[in-house]
C-alpha cells in the first residue's frame, strides 16, 4: 500500500542552521508528493510539491526533490529562522479509489531558538 | 489563494450530544471534501471522503453512522458527531479539492471538538 515515513522529531535547531527534514515514501505508481507546514495553532499549509521524478519544489527558501531511485522527498532549508518553527508533515496522493485523498507521515515538529 | 474555512473553530459538548462541523470552500467549487482527524502530536487520519451529491466513503474503522457527512453543495460539507462521547475529542479538519485539480487540497483551520 501507499505509505510516507519521515524523521522523528522534535527537531530543535539554532537560527540560520542548515535543516534536513527526510521522507521517504512506498507507493504503487507514481505519486506526487508533498510538504504541508502548521504554524502552532493554524490550519495545514501547502509549503512545496512536486508532481514527477526528479522535480524539485521550492517555496520560502524551502526545497525538496522528488528522487524515485531512493524513493524519497526530503526537505532542506539552507538557513532557519524563528518564524520556521513548526510542524511539517510529508504527503503522497492516493489513488484515484479514494479521490485523490492525501497519505500523511506523522509530521516533524522543528523549533528553532534566536 | 483559495480558501477553506471551517465552522465552528472550537467546540465543548457534553457526553451524548451531537455536534456539526461545517467546511466551506470560499471562493471556488469542491466536487470532492475530504474530512481527517488529528491526534495530539500525530498526523493527520483521513477519515472519510466526500463527493458532492453522493454518499461518503469512509476509510476502514471510521463508523459511518457516528460521523454523518453530508455533502449537499458544491461549496459545503458537514460533518455531524453523533452521541459524542470523550474518545471523541479530537482536532478535526476537513479539505476542498477543486474540480479541476487532482493534486491540489485546501485545507480549513480545524475545528477542536471536546466532549466532556
Amino acid at each position: 500500500g501507499n505509505s510516507v515515513t519521515q524523521m522523528e522529531g522534535p527537531v530543535t535547531l539554532s537560527e540560520e542552521a542548515f535543516l534536513t527534514i527526510n521522507c521517504t515514501y512506498t507507493a504503487t505508481g507514481y505519486p506526487s508528493l508533498f510538504w504541508y507546514v502548521q504554524y502552532p495553532g493554524e490550519g495545514l499549509q501547502l509549503l512545496l510539491k512536486a508532481t514527477k521524478a526528479d522535480d524539485k519544489g521550492s517555496n520560502k527558501g524551502f526545497e525538496a526533490t522528488y528522487r524515485k531511485e531512493t524513493t524519497s522527498f526530503h526537505l532542506e532549508k539552507g538557513s532557519v529562522q524563528v518564524s520556521d518553527s513548526a510542524v511539517y508533515f510529508c504527503a503522497l496522493i492516493i489513488s484515484a479509489n479514494s479521490g485523490y485523498a492525501l497519505n500523511f507521515g506523522k509530521g516533524t515538529s522543528l523549533l528553532v531558538t534566536p | 489563494g483559495a480558501v477553506v474555512s471551517q465552522h465552528p473553530s472550537r467546540v465543548i459538548c457534553k457526553s451524548g450530544t451531537s455536534v456539526k462541523i461545517e467546511c466551506r470552500s470560499l471562493d471556488f467549487q469542491a466536487t470532492t471534501m475530504f474530512w481527517y482527524r488529528q491526534f495530539p502530536k500525530q498526523s493527520l487520519m483521513l477519515m472519510a471522503t466526500s463527493n458532492e451529491g453522493s454518499k461518503a466513503t469512509y476509510e476502514q474503522g471510521v463508523e459511518k453512522d457516528k460521523f454523518l457527512i453530508n455533502h449537499a453543495s458544491l461549496t459545503l460539507s458537514t460533518l455531524t458527531v453523533t452521541s459524542a462521547h470523550p474518545e471523541d475529542s479530537s482536532f478535526y479538519i476537513c479539505s476542498a479539492r477543486a474540480s479541476h485539480s487532482y493534486n491540489e487540497q485546501f485545507f480549513g483551520p480545524g475545528t477542536r471538538l471536546t466532549v466532556l
